[in-house]
């Protein structure tokens, strides 16, 4: 299977910030990357697909760049409903298409 | 509207079988693969395996295979996910979801059930 890490696995941000979360593949996967967005207790949402093209109705705040083995969400301003955790996903696979590990954003 | 909808929480005992559904509505069932992503408690996504209701195609993660079977009903345009004989290990919430686009398997979920919540506990 081909591996996700993400970096950080936390982190603490306020109201504003720039906030990046970055997704290291460990083989290359072109542009076969998606990014969810999970709140508690709720099913996750796609934010992102084929790692930059932002999904229909997702704020433009959001943005995905990368390709091969590095792979960044940004949000650009920080807001009170974007405290959440966000995985990456990995499309490129012939066998799963495995998840990171999440990365939880939390109020600081 | 475009949905899936998911069977309630069940309460297992190790040993016991489970199959929980994930019925589609509001778009062609048979032209698009159903997906199954678990969750433990706590913890992270995992990708299951999926299905063509189409033609009964399915993929499984090689973490998976032999440990669960997925099926479909496309009279009904159910999806289901079967246990033959559970363990406590099996206790998470389980999503179904459909990819965005009809022809891909290998494809993001844009589409995602409410989750079905399975505890398995003597």
């Amino acid at each position: 299977d081909i591996q996700l890490t993400q970096s950080p696995s936390f982190l603490s941000a306020s109201v504003g910030d720039r906030v990046t979360i970055t997704c290291r593949a460990s083989q290359g996967i072109s542009s076969y990357l998606a990014w969810y967005q999970q709140k508690p207790g709720k099913a996750p949402k796609l934010l992102i697909y084929a790692a930059s093209t932002l999904q229909s109705g997702v704020p433009s705040r959001f943005s995905g760049s990368g390709s091969g083995t590095e792979f960044t969400l940004t949000i650009s301003s920080l807001q009170p409903e974007d405290f959440a955790t966000y995985y990456c996903q990995q499309l490129n696979s012939y066998q799963a298409l495995t998840f990171g590990g999440g990365t939880k954003v939390e109020i600081k | 509207e475009v949905q899936l909808v998911q069977s309630g929480a069940e309460v297992k005992k190790p040993g016991e079988s489970l199959k929980i559904s994930c019925k589609g509505s509001g778009y062609s069932f048979t032209s698009y693969w159903i997906g199954w992503v678990r969750q433990m408690p706590g913890k992270g996504l995992e990708w299951m395996g999926i299905i063509y209701p189409g033609d009964s195609d399915t993929r499984y993660s090689p973490s998976f295979q032999g440990q669960v079977t997925i099926s479909a009903d496309k009279s009904i345009s159910t999806a289901y996910l079967q246990w033959s004989s559970l363990k406590a290990s099996d206790t998470a919430m389980y999503y179904c979801a459909r990819p965005l686009r009809y022809f891909d398997w290998s494809d993001a979920f844009d589409i995602w059930g409410q989750g079905t919540m399975v505890t398995v506990s003597s």
